[in-house]
């Protein structure tokens, strides 16, 4: 069964460095997004993508945050100078039409020192 | 307040009980989802509706649009269902955001 894959599964870095969280996205899929929960609290969403580009993106997604998709299959998020409290786990999702039910990866969590 | 509000927030029962968990919004919506996340942190999509019931298993979600509100009922419940079970909600106009629910840890003993 396909599925979406992230990488690495966890991350650990100082404040102020530069991270890349990647995620492979269902292959036919058009629709990505993704996600955040810091540890104890709900889901929040950060960003869609489609077509190339940003659909929407939450308040949380300011501009030390910025999405890509370099080729035909990954799919990024950079943080481009980390803080503490941007650890956290990290969920990529895709789908295929607006219409589909989300797929979830297993998420990268984020240690920032 | 919280768009979506789910309850209760920590539920124990004995293997093979009837299980239902409640979730209300208050937003318009074009989509109602219902999440499972595992222990080690993946989250797995149950059900996704926007009017009706649906049954997958021994799964059964169902959503009342103009009441506002949706229930997820896990019948024969097993140890292995224990994890904590999300209700998001797809915000209506078009909008691509998930608004997620705290979510509801259910504890299934043997």
């Amino acid at each position: 069964e396909p599925e979406v894959t992230q990488t690495p599964s966890h991350q650990v870095t100082q404040m102020g460095q530069e991270v890349i969280l990647r995620c492979v996205p269902i292959s036919n899929h058009l629709y990505f997004y993704w996600y955040r929960q810091i540890l104890g609290q709900k889901v929040e969403f950060l960003v869609s993508f489609y077509n190339n580009e940003i659909s929407e993106k939450s308040e949380i997604f300011d501009d030390q945050f910025s999405v890509e998709r370099p080729d035909g299959s990954n799919f990024t998020l950079k943080i481009r100078s980390t803080k503490l409290e941007d650890s956290a786990m990290y969920f990529c999702a895709s789908r295929g039409t607006p219409w589909d039910e989300q797929f979830f990866g297993p998420g990268t969590r984020l240690t920032v020192l | 307040k919280n768009e979506v509000e789910q309850s209760p927030q920590n539920l124990t029962a004995q293997e093979g009980e009837f299980i239902t968990i409640n979730c209300s919004y208050s937003v318009g919506i074009s989509a109602l989802h219902w999440l499972q996340q595992h222990p080690g942190g993946g989250i797995v999509s149950l059900f996704m509706l926007s009017s009706g019931k649906k049954k997958h298993g021994r799964l059964i979600a169902t959503i009342n649009i103009q009441e506002k509100h949706s229930s997820l009922h896990i019948t024969a419940s097993h140890p292995r269902d224990s994890a904590v079970y999300i209700c998001a909600v797809r915000t209506a106009g078009g909008s691509e955001k998930l608004v997620f629910g705290k979510g509801t840890k259910l504890t299934v003993n043997p």
